[in-house]
């Protein structure tokens, strides 16, 4: 069955650390990739997005993603974490016309 | 416009009693729509989407069901909802004229079954 798993369900982290949240899928078509966030309060909203060329895409907030297709990867990266990127980050996987979701991984940022 | 308006807002319901949630959405015509259901731990779980008027595709067995009867609205049913029903429930709907994966997402519906 196709599926996205994220390998971080809670993360706590001081500001100014690095983040790396893990996100991989089970399908060896072509893929879209697709990484949202949901602020507190706020609904859920794109932050970046892979469909092919460059395998490292820059989003929005200094966030970026990779993506490893030998690995079925597409891991998200920030050098330096806020305290107002506390949220909670999906990654997602578009698959034969379906957008099919990981299980979401809670960060929150300690000032 | 991408806006979606979900309603409504918050919702506490008997076990067995009927369910009724509606989305509709502005903009261009056509969009895919989608229902996903959130839970805490689970991510978001697709429900149904759907790719025009009375198109509508099934994604997991269950007690709910959803209809498309104008080409902007979307509306998620129960005839009997149960304790498992409990949950918030998400529209979306797909960037115009594309079927990429990029969505906009409505602010929710959160229903509580006792």
């Amino acid at each position: 069955a196709q599926s996205v798993s994220q390998h971080n369900h809670h993360v706590i982290l001081s500001e100014a650390a690095s983040l790396e949240l893990g996100c991989n899928y089970s399908y060896g078509g072509t893929v879209n990739l697709f990484w949202y966030v949901q602020y507190p309060g706020q609904h859920l909203q794109l932050l970046l997005k892979y469909f092919s060329g460059d395998p490292l895409v820059k989003g929005i907030k200094g966030f970026e993603a990779e993506f490893i297709k030998s690995k079925f990867s597409f891991n998200l990266r920030k050098p330096s974490v806020q305290w107002s990127d506390t949220a909670e980050y999906f990654c997602a996987v578009m698959i034969t016309g379906k957008l099919i979701f990981g299980q979401g991984t809670t960060l929150q940022v300690k000032p | 416009s991408q806006t979606i308006h979900q309603w409504p807002a918050t919702l506490v319901q008997p076990v067995g009693s009927p369910l009724s949630l509606e989305c509709t959405v502005e903009g261009t015509s056509n969009p895919n729509l989608y229902w996903y259901r959130q839970a805490a731990g689970r991510g978001l779980q697709l429900l149904f989407y759907s790719i025009g008027i009375d198109q509508i595709s099934s994604e997991v067995p269950q007690n709910l069901s959803a209809s498309r009867p104008q080409d902007r609205q979307f509306i998620l049913s129960s005839k009997k909802l149960l304790l498992s029903d409990s949950g918030f429930y998400l529209c979306a709907r797909g960037l115009a004229g594309t079927n990429t994966g990029e969505l906009f997402f409505g602010e929710g519906s959160r229903l509580t079954v006792l």
